[in-house]
């Protein structure tokens, strides 16, 4: 059973960068499959944040691509995320997730979420 | 990028009830549309894939059925344990995008 962890700061300084990683237990991160990062403003839906390939190859949300960076690490079977100038509006719950078998679009597999606070 | 718009917003139905959200997409997304439950305070699941697979371990009360632009996420029977929110995500273009969600109370 595949199982993916969140981690990081939970509070971060308006303007400042926000860096989580998304560790994979229970599969190797250079399977098949995409990954990606979905978050969560309290109270609010959910809003589709990028996806990344162990190859490297990566896409993003054209409403972050100019601050975010989406990055793999297989010797670590982790990936990780990374967005700059960060304001209150970027206040959420950050999930990372797999996408399914085959080439299969659906996410399958969810962390337990990790909340991020941009506050002064 | 394509807009998913779920309704109802909110439902509240008693238990044995049928539920029935619907989704519409902005324009065709063929079949690639899944659907999530999400419960407070924690991830979201999958409970259909590709607007009508079922997902091993979900329960057969849950189905999904449409293609084009137009989907239905029904739960025939309700249970009490089915109070959540729910969200169509579609992913035949990028961005991927998600509904804005259909909450679920039980009375």
């Amino acid at each position: 059973q595949v199982q993916l962890q969140e981690s990081g700061p939970g509070l971060v300084k308006p303007s400042g960068t926000l860096f989580l990683t998304c560790a994979v237990s229970g599969g190797s991160i250079s399977s098949s499959n995409w990954w990606s990062w979905v978050r969560q403003p309290p109270g609010k839906g959910l809003e589709w944040i990028g996806e990344i390939y162990h190859s490297g190859t990566s896409n993003y949300n054209p409403s972050l691509k100019s601050r975010l960076t989406i990055s793999v690490d297989k010797s670590k079977n982790q990936f990780s995320l990374k967005l700059n100038s960060v304001t209150a509006a970027d206040t959420a719950v950050y999930y990372c997730a797999r996408q399914g078998d085959y080439g299969t679009k659906n996410l399958d597999f969810w962390g337990q979420g990790t909340l991020v606070t941009v506050s002064s | 990028e394509i807009v998913l718009t779920q309704s109802p917003d909110f439902q509240s139905v008693t238990p044995k009830e049928k539920v029935t959200i619907t989704c519409r997409a902005s324009q065709s997304i063929g079949s690639s549309l899944h659907w999530y439950q999400q419960k407070p305070d924690q991830s979201p699941k999958l409970l259909v894939k590709y607007a009508s697979q079922s997902i091993s371990g979900v329960p057969s009360r849950f189905s999904g059925s449409g293609s084009g632009t137009d989907f239905t996420l029904t739960i025939n029977s309700l249970e009490p344990e089915d109070a959540a929110a729910y969200y169509c995500h579609q992913s035949s273009s990028l961005p991927a995008t998600f509904g804005g969600g259909t909450k679920v109370e039980i009375k």
